[in-house]
């Protein structure tokens, strides 16, 4: 178990709300990512983070936000929910040397 | 842009069978390729190539990297209904720590 807890696990929410979804780490590691997860589209980046207030966007960033404050949390926040944002969204952890990656269970977000 | 390609997306077969699963890929700065078995929830790590021609087994699963012709295959023996998942391929490019860029999966069903 790679000690990565996600919150919260299901969340419904209506279009025009903010939310944010948190990942929470136990193993100190440096890098942090945040996937959602589509039929037909599989894992696609929205943002990654390599370190303290160091972040950066992926694939799919529009209409997300980032933010990692301390080593063992990275949020993720949609500012203003839209139905194309319903997913499974998923953190992970990684190494540098290896780029194996450790997922959380996921978080499931369904947008009204 | 990275892309990495699975076929077939899905495959039914019985229990006993073998199955071969290909992930193509063409991505800038290869590094790695990894595979993923998800159930219902986090992806799980399964394997990570780096050379080519060197077989990674671990029980009845195995696979192989062709770095030349840019493909991996995942082979399964005598499979079992625990086999039933979705597969997933990734690959790992350039360094840092921009993540993994994903295929969409094959959804294996074992059928007693």
């Amino acid at each position: 178990d790679a000690g990565i807890t996600q919150s919260p696990r299901h969340k419904v929410t209506e279009t025009g709300t903010p939310v944010t979804l948190r990942c929470h780490q136990t193993e100190n590691h440096r890098y942090m990512y945040w996937y959602r997860q589509d039929p037909g589209h599989g894992l696609r980046l929205i943002h990654y983070s390599y370190g303290v207030k160091d972040t950066d966007k992926g694939e799919v960033s529009d209409g997300y936000s980032v933010s990692r404050s301390k080593t063992e949390d990275f949020l993720l926040t949609l500012e203003s929910a839209t139905s194309s944002q319903t997913s499974v969204y998923f953190c992970a952890i990684g190494t540098y040397d290896t780029g194996e990656l450790f997922f959380g269970e996921g978080s499931r977000l369904t947008v009204l | 842009e990275d892309k990495v390609v699975q076929s077939p997306l899905s495959l039914v077969v019985h229990e006993g069978d073998t199955v071969t699963l290909n992930c193509s890929y063409e991505v800038t700065n290869f590094r790695s390729l990894l595979w993923y078995k998800q159930e219902k929830k986090a992806p799980t790590f399964l394997f990570m190539l780096t050379s080519s021609g060197i077989e990674k087994k671990s029980g009845r699963l195995s696979s192989i990297l062709d770095k030349k012709e840019l493909f991996s295959i995942l082979n399964i023996t005598a499979t079992q209904t625990g086999d039933s998942a979705v597969y997933l391929c990734a690959v790992r490019s350039g360094g840092g720590a921009d993540g993994l860029t994903f295929g969409k999966g094959t959804h294996l069903i074992i059928q007693p």
